[in-house]
């Protein structure tokens, strides 16, 4: 059964600094890793997704991946109030991609205080 | 825009009552997912359609079944809710091997 850890928070952050959210996975032979967005009631949104070691750079969010460390880990720059939602990270049941389906962390709370 | 469409938002059933959720996709994807998410917890997959395949995963209750019509559309029933399955539900679509998931917007379940 493929885990997925994450750190449930709260984490309470400044508006404008760097928000990091760290993840790790059970199954080595995991290949993709995604970030989703949910704000409270509604459902997820991706956000990032990825798949390489090293770093992927979209706008404001950066993913990390480090597959001998099991870990990959978002970051938000210039962080707003309105980045205050909880973030999921998820790892498809399979390890090719395939069709079963994504295992999910609890997700981490973040705030972002004006 | 294509999509994925949860009906409907919010539902309120009585306890032991049969619900049926829906949920359609315009994105052509050939794979179909149920998840169920309850407050504070991670969306835990309940069973998915790999076109008209039916894939059950080991630890859903039987009280939940679904069906797959056509490639658009696919039905969550839960056949005598329980207080317990209060939780919002969640569709997903995703094209097999290509790594990308979409998810509707969510039907909140309150079981009374």
């Amino acid at each position: 059964q493929k885990e997925v850890e994450q750190n449930s928070g709260p984490l309470s952050v400044p508006e404008g600094a760097i928000a990091s959210l760290n993840c790790t996975y059970s199954d080595r032979v995991s290949q993709s890793f995604f970030w989703y967005r949910q704000y409270s009631g509604k459902s997820p949104e991706l956000i990032m997704s990825i798949y390489s070691n090293g770093d992927k750079e979209d706008g404001r969010f950066t993913a990390q991946l480090n597959k001998a460390s099991q870990y990959v880990s978002l970051l938000i720059r210039d962080s707003q109030p309105s980045d205050s939602a909880t973030y999921l990270c998820a790892v498809p049941l399979q390890a090719g991609g395939g069709a079963d389906g994504l295992t999910f962390g609890k997700g981490t709370h973040l705030i972002i205080q004006p | 825009d294509a999509m994925v469409i949860q009906n409907p938002r919010y539902q309120v059933t009585q306890f032991g009552k049969p619900v049926t959720l829906s949920c359609s996709q315009t994105l052509n994807h050939n794979v179909m997912y149920w998840y169920q998410q309850k407050s504070s917890q991670a969306p835990k997959l309940l069973f998915h359609y790999y076109d008209k395949d039916f894939n059950n995963e080991a630890d859903t209750p039987d009280n939940f079944q679904s069906r797959r019509p056509n490639t658009s559309f696919c039905f969550l029933d839960i056949r005598s809710p329980g207080l317990g399955d209060a939780a919002m539900y969640l569709c997903a679509t995703s094209r097999a091997w290509t790594g990308g998931y979409t998810f509707g917007s969510g039907t909140r379940l309150t079981v009374v």
